[in-house]
């Protein structure tokens, strides 16, 4: 069963620095994997995806990279503001017959002070 | 760019009440989930479709019915509301092509007293 770890479960920085999220997977055969953000109260909103062929995804001031034989995944902030403050999810999608489903982390709470 | 919408977005529902929530997305989506959020548990799916007259369960379908009637709507029911069922639920639904990349709802918080 595959198991998603997310460390650390809450993590404060002050505004400006770099900051590393990371994501760990037990079963390496997968899909994909999704980071998503999460405000208080909303919904998820999807910041990257990489394929399991891929290394690496860049949108802005994001990066995600992927590991797959690892097992893991790190997303890469630079330069962070209060407004990244939310609370950043992974996701993989297994490859083969399971690939219908996400198996989520639980998360880590991201606060960036001004 | 309305991805996708869940309706209510609030539900305050009395033990052994039922309700229905309603999940619809505008991208033409083949893959729909219903999963629910609560601390400490992460996100579970609890049922599945993947396309028009089709459903299937998750990790924790028990209470929970659903129904695909129309490609664009993905519905869950609860028959007799149960205190356990307090949750966040979450509606999304996926590509089909190469890239199969989830969207999700806004949510639903549900609770039930």
């Amino acid at each position: 069963k595959q198991e998603v770890t997310q460390i650390p479960a809450a993590l404060s920085v002050p505004e400006g620095e770099n900051l590393v999220l990371n994501c760990s997977f037990t079963d390496s055969a997968i899909y994909n994997l999704q980071w998503f953000r999460q405000d208080p109260g909303k919904g998820l909103t999807s910041l990257l995806l990489i394929q399991s062929s891929q290394r690496e995804q860049t949108s802005g001031r994001l990066n995600a990279s992927l590991d797959k034989s690892s097992g893991r995944s790190t997303l890469y902030i630079a330069a962070s503001q209060p407004g990244d403050s939310a609370t950043y999810l992974c996701a993989v999608r297994p490859s083969g017959g399971s690939n219908y489903k996400l198996t989520f982390g639980k998360g880590t709470l991201l606060t960036v002070n001004p | 760019n309305a991805g996708v919408t869940q309706t209510p977005k609030f539900r305050v529902l009395k033990t052994g009440q039922s309700m229905t929530l309603l999940c619809a997305q505008d991208m033409n989506h083949e893959y729909m989930y219903w999963y629910r959020q609560d601390p400490g548990m992460g996100l579970r799916l609890i049922h599945y479709s993947v396309g028009e007259g089709t459903t299937a369960k998750g990790e924790v379908p028990d209470g929970y019915n659903v129904s695909r009637l129309k490609k664009q709507n993905f519905l869950l029911g609860l028959e007799s509301a149960a205190p356990s069922q307090t949750s966040v639920y979450f509606c999304a639904s996926r590509t089909v092509g190469s890239r199969r990349e989830a969207f999700f709802g806004q949510g639903t918080r549900l609770t039930v007293v």
